[in-house]
C-alpha cells in the first residue's frame, strides 16, 4: 500500500519574529548534536552544532538550547526572514560527532509570512 | 572549495534492477556517510565509510551495499529493487575523525523505482 507520509510538526511565523523549534532525541549517550535545514529540492544544510558539555550556542541569528536532564534540544532564530522558510531538523551522534551515524529527528516545517 | 557531489540526481528503474550511485566528498573528507530520505520514515542511516572501510552500519538488509575507493569516492549499490526503495538517496562527508563542524551533505539522488 501507500506509504503514510510524517505528519510534519508545522510553526508558521511572521516575518521579523523570533522562531523556536523543539526536538526531543532519543539517545542519554548522544554527545554531540546538530541542527539541519532542508530547502525544497536539496540537501540537508548545516546551521549550528552543539556538543554535550554546552547548554547553550550561539551563531549568526540562532542559539542552539540543550537540556541533557530532559533530553530536549532548541533552534532558536531571531528576525525571521521568508529565505528561513524550510524544514529543520535535529540530529544526534553518539561519538562526538567524529564516526559513525546521525540519528534524525521528524522534521519542523516553518513558513515564513512576509 | 566544491562541495559534496551526488550523481545522477534523478533515476528511475524498474522492479527487480539494480542501481549505483556515487559521491564525492569534499577534497580531503575521509569519511562519507550514506542517508535514505521517505516521506514515511524521515532521514534513515545506511552507512559510513572511512579510509575505504565501513566503519557504521545501519538496518537496513543486505540488498544495500557500498564501498568507498582509495580517493574517499563512495558508491552505493542497491539490488533486486522494491517499490519501497523509492527515496532520496543522500551522502554526508567529513573529515572522519577529530572535531568537526556536522557533516556536509549533498543534493541526493532521486530514486523512482516503478
Amino acid at each position: 500500500g501507500e506509504s503514510v507520509g510524517l505528519h510534519l510538526p508545522t510553526l508558521s511565523v511572521q516575518e521579523g519574529d523570533n522562531s523556536i523549534i523543539n526536538c526531543a532525541y532519543s539517545n542519554s549517550a548522544s554527545d554531540y548534536f546538530i541542527w539541519y535545514k532542508q530547502e525544497s529540492g536539496k540537501g540537508p544544510q548545516f546551521i549550528i552544532d552543539i556538543r554535550s558539555n554546552m547548554d547553550k550556542r550561539q551563531g549568526q541569528r540562532v542559539t542552539v538550547l540543550l537540556n541533557k536532564t530532559v533530553k530536549h534540544l532548541s533552534l532558536q532564530i531571531a528576525a525571521t526572514q521568508p529565505g528561513d522558510s524550510a524544514v529543520y531538523f535535529c540530529a544526534e551522534n553518539m561519538y562526538g560527532g567524529s564516526q559513525g551515524n546521525l540519528i534524525f529527528g521528524k522534521g519542523t516545517k516553518l513558513s515564513v509570512k512576509p | 572549495k566544491a562541495g559534496v557531489t551526488q550523481t545522477p540526481r534523478y533515476l528511475i528503474k524498474t522492479r527487480g534492477q539494480q542501481v549505483t550511485l556515487s559521491c564525492s566528498p569534499i577534497s580531503g573528507h575521509r569519511s562519507v556517510s550514506w542517508y535514505q530520505q521517505t516521506p514515511g520514515q524521515g532521514l534513515q542511516f545506511l552507512f559510513e565509510y572511512f579510509s575505504e572501510t565501513q566503519r557504521n552500519k545501519g538496518n537496513f538488509p543486505g540488498r544495500f551495499s557500498g564501498r568507498q575507493f582509495s580517493n574517499s569516492r563512495s558508491e552505493m549499490n542497491v539490488s533486486t529493487l522494491e517499490l519501497g526503495d523509492s527515496a532520496l538517496y543522500l551522502c554526508a562527508s567529513s573529515p572522519g575523525q577529530g572535531p568537526l563542524r556536522g557533516y556536509t551533505f549533498g543534493s541526493g539522488t532521486r530514486l523512482t523505482v516503478v
